[in-house]
């Protein structure tokens, strides 16, 4: 069975950093590209990027380039998203998805279950 | 950038036909996927690749792309498939983008 699980709930201060983790299991880490959503307040669901766990080749929506970095050590089968320097704004929950491929076409089939970030101060 | 346009919210009685759009340029010419999202979990892939059901998705639930729109089509509605409705265009590229969302309430 795949599974991905995400770290729990954060409460951090404006300007503090912060990196959250997805760990997969019952599949090939390394051979399956995984996706980052962001879902604000009672809004929809937001594109961030996608990293490959092989070689941590990491690709951003232009919407978040430059304000979060995804990266993942494969040894532990982890992905990892963290902010540098957090704001108000990025109150959100943060899910990991597993994009699967079959030809020709891929999708994002397996779904952390989502990591709340609140930043208030 | 591309962008994929949902109605905000569509509304059936039980045991109804349903269907929600997602219109983009050229649509038909990407693979389209649909998640339902439930209050307070996380998104489950219901459609990929414009027509295909997960294994574990009921029949009754249906895709179609063609043109400038995708429908995803719920026939005989029940109570529990109330929930929000994303569309999700693969194009190719791994730079994906979802729809706005579309609420589904069963009256």
């Amino acid at each position: 069975e795949v599974q991905l699980v995400q770290s729990g709930a954060e409460v951090k201060k404006p300007g503090e950093s912060l990196k959250i983790s997805c760990k997969g299991s019952g599949y090939s880490f390394t051979t399956d590209w995984i996706g980052w959503v962001r879902q604000m307040p009672g809004k929809g669901l937001e594109w961030m990027g996608i990293i490959y766990p092989g070689d941590s080749d990491a690709r951003y929506s232009p919407s978040f380039q430059g304000q979060v970095t995804m990266s993942a050590d494969k040894s532990i089968s982890t992905a990892y998203l963290q902010w540098s320097s957090l704001r108000a704004s990025d109150t959100a929950i943060y899910f990991c998805a597993r994009q699967s491929c079959s030809d020709p076409s891929c999708y994002l089939e397996d779904w952390g279950q989502g990591t709340l970030v609140t930043v208030s101060s | 950038s591309y962008e994929l346009a949902q109605p905000p919210s569509v509304s059936v009685s039980p045991g109804q036909t349903v269907s929600i759009t997602c219109s983009g340029d050229d649509l038909g010419d990407k693979y389209v996927c649909w998640y339902q999202q439930k209050p307070g979990q996380s998104p489950v892939l219901v459609i990929f690749q414009d027509t295909k059901r997960p294994s574990g998705i009921p029949e009754r639930f249906s895709g179609s792309n063609s043109g400038n729109t995708a429908t995803l089509t719920i026939s005989g509605t029940q109570a529990m498939d109330e929930a929000d409705y994303y569309c999700q265009a693969w194009g190719g590229s791994i730079n994906w983008v979802f729809g706005g969302g579309t609420k589904l309430t069963v009256l």
